[in-house]
């Protein structure tokens, strides 16, 4: 069974720094691209960020363009946000997605985890 | 502002079919193909329609994906009032090389 754990949602201020992780289990790691997806308070999806299975190609949205940065482990079967510069928008719930495919570009999100809220204020 | 549009928000009875319709360019549904994703309230996203027809082990077969030009749409036949729940399409897109999603429509069973 595919199981996706985030963690490290946490209140920051605007201007500072979160780094959120998501642990993997159930299928094979390095096979799959990972994302990250956002939901502001009320609000639709939005996709922030994708790695691909090898970890050599990521994808930014222009929003987060510049202060978040992707990676992953697969010898931990983890991948990670590094959040900067933080604004108030940014305020969200962030899930972690596994990919059906091993490159970013075309890829499906077949498994998502619960979700971890990031809250930027003051 | 998504560029994938998306109607605000469907309703139908239980039992009816109801079709929500995702539209795109040639940058992102023309060229790629179309994800469809059903939140339910308070709950994370899950897969409903992958490559713009398939459906994942376990969705029913009441959901049912097409796509034509830069258009796609999400079929849902035999509404049930479990079926009340958000729903997301998504594309990538070449322009952005990223991907996008549509607003969201919040389907309702009367």
């Amino acid at each position: 069974e595919v199981q996706l754990l985030e963690s490290g949602g946490a209140l920051v201020q605007p201007g500072g720094s979160l780094s959120l992780s998501c642990a993997a289990s159930g299928f094979t790691f390095s096979n799959h691209a990972m994302i990250w997806v956002r939901q502001a308070p009320g609000k639709g999806l939005e996709w922030v960020s994708s790695v691909s299975g090898s970890g050599e190609r990521t994808n930014y949205a222009d929003s987060v363009k510049g202060r978040f940065t992707i990676s992953r482990d697969n010898s931990k079967t983890t991948f990670y946000l590094q959040m900067n510069s933080l604004r108030a928008e940014d305020t969200a719930v962030y899930y972690c997605a596994k990919g059906g495919i091993t490159e970013t570009r075309g890829s499906w999100f077949d498994s998502w985890g619960q979700g971890t809220l990031v809250t930027v204020s003051s | 502002q998504s560029v994938l549009t998306q109607p605000p928000s469907a309703s139908g009875t239980p039992g009816q079919r109801v079709t929500i319709s995702c539209s795109g360019n040639s940058s992102n549904i023309g060229f790629n193909n179309v994800n469809w994703y059903q939140q339910l309230p308070g709950t994370a996203p899950k897969l409903l329609i992958w490559s713009s027809y398939q459906r994942p082990s376990g969705v029913p077969d009441r959901f049912s994906g097409s796509k034509s030009g830069t258009s796609a749409s999400l079929a849902i036949s035999g509404l049930q009032s479990e079926d009340e729940a958000d729903y997301y399409c998504a594309a990538w897109d070449d322009s952005l090389n990223g991907v996008l999603f549509g607003g969201g429509t919040k389907l309702t069973v009367l």
